[in-house]
C-alpha cells in the first residue's frame, strides 16, 4: 500500500539555523508532492506543491523541497529558521485523488 | 486567494445531539471537497470525498448514516454528525479544490466535544 514516512517526530532548532524535515513514500509512478503545515488547533496551510518539472521547488515563508526521484524523497528545508516557524509539518502525497499524509514532524524553536 | 472557512470552529454539546459544520470555498469553487478527522497527536484521516451535485465516497470504516455529507453547491459543503457520542469528540478538518491537478486548501477545523 502507498505510504508516507516521516521519520522525525520532533526536531528542535535554534533560531536562525537551517533545518531539513524529511519525508519518504512509497509509491510506483511519480506522485504530486506536498508539504503543508499546523498550528496548534488550527487548520493546515499549504507551503508547497511538486507536480512536475523542476525538482527544486520553492514554496511560501522561505521554505523549498527537492524532489528525489531515485530516494523516492521530497525533504523540506529552510536556510534560516524564525520562531514563528515552530509548528507541525505534514508531508502528504496525493494517490488516485486522495491525500494521504504522513504522521507529521513537530518542529520547536529555541531562540 | 483559495480560502476556506469552516464553521463552526469550536462546538461543545450533549451526547445525543446532532451537529453540523460548514466547509466554504470563498474565493473558488470547489468542483470536490474532503472531510477529515484528526486525533490528537495524531495526522489527518480522510473520511470521505464529495463532488458537488453527487453522493459522497466514504473510506473504509466510516459510517455513512453517522457522517451525513452534502455538497449541494460548488461553493458549500456540509457534514452533520447524527446522534454524537463521546467517541466522535475530535478535530474535523475540511479541504476544497477546484480542479484535480489543484491542490486542495483547508479550512480551519472544528473541534468537537461531546459530553
Amino acid at each position: 500500500a502507498q505510504s508516507v514516512t516521516q521519520p522525525d517526530i520532533h526536531i528542535t532548532v535554534s533560531e536562525g539555523a537551517s533545518l531539513e524535515l524529511r519525508c519518504n513514500y512509497s509509491y510506483g509512478a511519480t506522485p504530486y508532492l506536498f508539504w503543508y503545515v499546523q498550528s496548534p488547533g488550527q487548520g493546515l496551510q499549504l507551503l508547497l506543491k511538486y507536480f512536475s518539472g523542476d525538482t527544486l521547488v520553492q514554496g511560501i515563508k522561505g521554505f523549498e523541497a527537492e524532489f528525489k526521484r531515485s530516494q523516492s524523497s521530497f525533504n523540506l528545508r529552510k536556510p534560516s529558521v524564525h520562531w514563528s516557524d515552530a509548528a507541525e509539518y505534514f508531508c502528504a502525497v496525493e494517490y488516485g485523488n486522495k491525500l494521504v499524509f504522513g504522521a507529521g514532524t513537530i518542529l520547536r524553536v529555541k531562540s | 486567494g483559495a480560502v476556506v472557512s469552516q464553521h463552526p470552529s469550536r462546538v461543545i454539546c450533549k451526547s445525543g445531539t446532532s451537529v453540523k459544520i460548514e466547509c466554504r470555498s470563498l474565493d473558488f469553487q470547489a468542483t470536490t471537497m474532503f472531510w477529515y478527522r484528526q486525533f490528537p497527536k495524531q495526522s489527518l484521516m480522510l473520511m470521505a470525498t464529495s463532488n458537488e451535485g453527487s453522493k459522497a465516497t466514504y473510506e473504509q470504516g466510516v459510517e455513512k448514516d453517522k457522517f451525513l455529507i452534502n455538497h449541494a453547491s460548488l461553493t458549500l459543503s456540509t457534514l452533520t454528525v447524527t446522534s454524537a457520542h463521546p467517541e466522535d469528540s475530535s478535530f474535523y478538518i475540511c479541504s476544497a479544490r477546484s480542479s484535480t491537478n489543484q491542490p486542495q486548501h483547508f479550512g480551519d477545523g472544528t473541534r468537537l466535544s461531546i459530553l
